[in-house]
């Protein structure tokens, strides 16, 4: 099956430690993103990429790191420099240019601070 | 004021019937719109595109007002599954061609037996 995973499902951070939550699809997506979600908050954009070996910040990169070494795989290390990183993290893939082209998600990383 | 906006909720709705709300969105350039449906602790699904004319999937109606800038979700005889919240999605200017999505924050529609 087709589709976007993400691991782990739960992940606890302490306190000074950089973390990394892993992406991978199947869907030969070129465009990846990464999303934050807060209660009560619209999901709010971390990195995306649109292409391999290329990438941008979203609206959020502060204290945070991606790498596009692969068409599959966009993970985001979550580094110490995030004061704030307990959020659920949503990736998501698209493909760029498909008519009414949207978004699919994987089932997305909680991330808690010890 | 935040680019897309919703009545948080939660509805409640007994089974069977009918609900209804919108979003309104503040880019008048904004050219496509989404309904997602998210169920909790889960990842955003795709529930519907919303087209100009308006469009029907089901029991799901979505329809799109450009002039006073919102888009409508109606849900007709609702069902215990239809419980969720309904994320609503717009994609800014048509230069926007790497597919950036704002998200409103959800309205919690809660059906009830």
């Amino acid at each position: 099956d087709g589709g976007i995973t993400q691991s782990p499902k739960y992940l606890f951070r302490k306190e000074g430690q950089n973390v990394t939550l892993s992406c991978e699809q199947n869907l030969n997506h070129d465009a990846m993103y990464w999303y934050r979600q807060d209660p009560g908050q619209g999901l709010r954009l971390i990195y995306y990429s649109q292409i391999v070996n290329d990438f941008q910040k979203g609206d959020i990169a502060e204290g945070y790191s991606v790498s596009r070494e692969k068409k599959e795989s966009f993970p985001l290390t979550v580094t110490s420099a995030q004061k704030n990183p307990t959020a659920f993290y949503l990736c998501a893939s698209s493909n760029p240019g498909a008519t009414k082209e949207t978004q699919y998600f994987g089932p997305g990383t909680r991330l808690l601070v010890l | 004021r935040k680019e897309v906006e919703q009545d948080p909720g939660p509805f409640n709705v007994p089974e069977g019937a009918t609900v209804a709300f919108n979003c309104t969105y503040s880019n008048s350039a904004s050219q496509s719109f989404f309904w997602y449906r998210q169920d909790c602790r889960k990842e955003p699904k795709l529930l519907m595109s919303v087209y100009s004319s308006g469009n029907e999937d089901g029991r799901f109606t979505a329809q799109l007002n450009r002039a006073s800038q919102y888009i409508s979700l109606l849900i007709r005889d609702s069902k215990l599954s239809d419980s969720a919240t309904y994320l609503c999605v717009v994609k800014n200017s048509p230069t926007d061609s790497w597919g950036k999505l704002q998200f409103g924050a959800g309205t919690q529609v809660v059906v009830t037996p």
